[in-house]
């Protein structure tokens, strides 16, 4: 199984929205609500940020939000600040059971 | 809370078995819940590697499918993961995180492990 497809990177402003795409198929994003989005600065654990394609675990801020239209899946960060900056990833369940990540976009808060 | 710990040697030679345990405290790792691993090679993305319920039920990621076995100890409230015939490629920060619900999103993770094959 191939990676969802992540740019490398992105970079805002603080202040500033930017938005990560996650690009998967009909076998994974495409056909199920099952997309989630993680955080990771570097060495630490990731942190579950977005769940289930658009909602929020209890403490994230609602500045994260998440969208899927078709096949791809989307990270949209508002108000961008400095201690956004990290790795982020996207996570689904596919149509084999089996899950997948991204390849994961460094954020990079100018 | 749930806390996950993971444990095991840090160091397995080529051709070797990597092993480790995870160690699940604030939930029954008898629940509805998955449980799975992650890997993380230095410096690039994570790599779904599987889950496992405790019913015995496992889903592995098909590129290590012929190398990877997980099992479940209800008993401790720890699940194991076994990796055959190592190579430099297998050298990463292996978390053990929990599933919820199964087919779902990770909601808590161990803080990670590097397992370094070398000779």
């Amino acid at each position: 199984q191939s990676a969802l497809t992540q740019p490398p990177s992105v970079s805002g402003s603080p202040g500033q929205s930017v938005t990560i795409s996650c690009i998967g198929s009909s076998s994974d994003v495409g056909n199920y609500n099952r997309v989630s989005w993680y955080q990771q600065p570097p060495g630490t654990a990731p942190k579950l940020m977005i769940y289930d394609v658009s909602y929020r675990p209890s403490g994230v801020p609602d500045r994260f939000s998440g969208s899927k239209s078709g096949n791809t899946a989307s990270l949209t960060i508002s108000g961008l600040q400095a201690e956004d900056e990290a790795d982020y990833y996207c996570s689904s369940y596919t149509s084999s059971s089996t899950m997948m990540f991204g390849g994961g976009t460094k954020l990079t808060v100018l | 809370q749930v806390q996950l710990q993971e444990s095991g040697p840090g160091l397995v030679k080529p051709s070797g078995t990597l092993s480790l345990t995870c160690t699940v405290s604030g939930d029954s790792i008898s629940s509805s819940h998955w449980w799975g691993w992650i890997r993380q090679p230095p410096g690039k993305g994570l790599e779904w590697v599987g889950y496992i319920h405790y019913s015995g039920s496992t889903y592995y990621n098909p590129s290590l499918m012929s190398r990877v076995t997980m099992s479940i100890d209800t008993s401790k409230n720890q699940f194991s993961l076994r990796v055959t015939s190592v190579s430099a490629l297998d050298t990463a920060v292996y978390y053990c995180a929990r599933n919820y619900g199964g087919n779902s999103y990770y909601d808590f993770w161990g803080q990670g492990t590097l397992v370094t094959v070398s000779s």
